[in-house]
C-alpha cells in the first residue's frame, strides 16, 4: 500500500524545538519529491516547505524561514522538518504529502500530526 | 489573507452543478498549475484535480477543472450529499519560490 505517516508531534514552549518524520511506504521514495503542509485546526492549508527527490532543491514560506529545516534520508524512506524557534502560531496539525512528479500536485497525504506551541 | 482568492463558500442542490473559483496572479496561477483538494471533515485533504485539468484515475468525472489566465475552476456535476467539504486551490508562486494554497472553500449540499 502506498503512504506516508507522520510522527513527531506533541506539545513544546514557545522557543523550543521539535522534530517531525514522515514515514513513505509502498513507493520508490527516491524518485519523488516531498512536502510538508500545514493546518491550524478550523482553517485552511498552508504550504510550509517542500524537497526534492535528491534533496538538492529545498523551498520555504517565509513564514518559517530560518526557523524550519526540511530534510530526508532515502536510505530510510524518511522524510524530517526540523521546527525550531516555535511560535504559537506554528501550532497545527502538520502533513507530510508526497509530490506528483513535475507537477506540484499532493497525491499521497498522511493523517497528520499534532503540534502545540505553548507556555 | 491568502495569495489565492477562493469564495468562503458555495451551495447547491443535490444533482446540480457548482463551480468554485481560484484567482491568482501572473506569478502563480498565470504561469503554473493549479491543483484542487477535497477535505472531509476530519480527514487528510484528498487530490482531486492536478495540471489544471487532469484527474487522478480513482476521481469520478463529476469532477473537472479548467484554467483562464490568472484564475482557475473547480466544477463539480450531479452534486451529492457526500461532496460537501472544504475545497483548496494550490500553485507555484514564482516570487515566493514557494507553493500557495487558495483560502478553501467550504461547499455545502442543500
Amino acid at each position: 500500500e502506498v503512504q506516508v505517516v507522520e510522527s513527531g508531534g506533541g506539545l513544546v514552549k514557545p522557543g523550543g524545538s521539535l522534530r517531525l518524520s514522515c514515514a513513505a511506504s509502498g513507493f520508490i521514495f527516491s524518485s519523488q519529491s516531498m512536502i510538508w503542509v500545514r493546518q491550524v485546526p478550523g482553517k485552511g492549508l498552508d504550504w510550509v516547505s517542500s524537497i526534492s527527490s535528491s534533496a538538492n532543491n529545498k523551498h520555504y514560506a517565509d513564514s518559517v524561514k530560518g526557523r524550519f529545516t526540511i530534510s530526508r534520508d532515502n536510505s530510510r524512506n524518511s522524510l524530517y522538518l526540523q521546527m525550531n524557534s516555535l511560535r504559537a502560531e506554528d501550532t497545527a496539525v502538520y502533513y507530510c504529502a508526497r509530490i506528483l512528479t513535475s507537477s506540484h500536485a499532493f497525491d499521497i497525504w498522511g493523517q497528520g500530526t499534532m503540534v502545540t506551541v505553548s507556555s | 489573507q491568502s495569495v489565492l482568492t477562493q469564495p468562503p463558500s458555495v451551495s447547491a442542490a443535490p444533482g446540480q452543478k457548482v463551480t468554485i473559483s481560484c484567482s491568482g496572479s501572473s506569478s502563480n496561477i498565470g504561469n503554473n498549475y493549479v491543483s484542487w483538494y477535497q477535505q472531509l471533515p476530519g480527514t487528510a485533504p484528498k487530490l482531486l484535480i492536478y495540471e489544471n485539468n487532469r484527474r487522478p484515475s480513482e476521481i469520478p468525472d463529476r469532477f473537472s477543472g479548467s484554467k483562464s489566465g490568472t484564475s482557475a475552476t473547480l466544477g463539480i456535476t450531479g452534486l451529492q450529499t457526500g461532496d460537501e467539504a472544504d475545497y483548496y486551490c494550490v500553485s507555484w508562486d514564482n516570487s515566493l519560490s514557494a507553493g500557495v494554497f487558495g483560502g478553501g472553500t467550504k461547499l455545502t449540499v442543500l
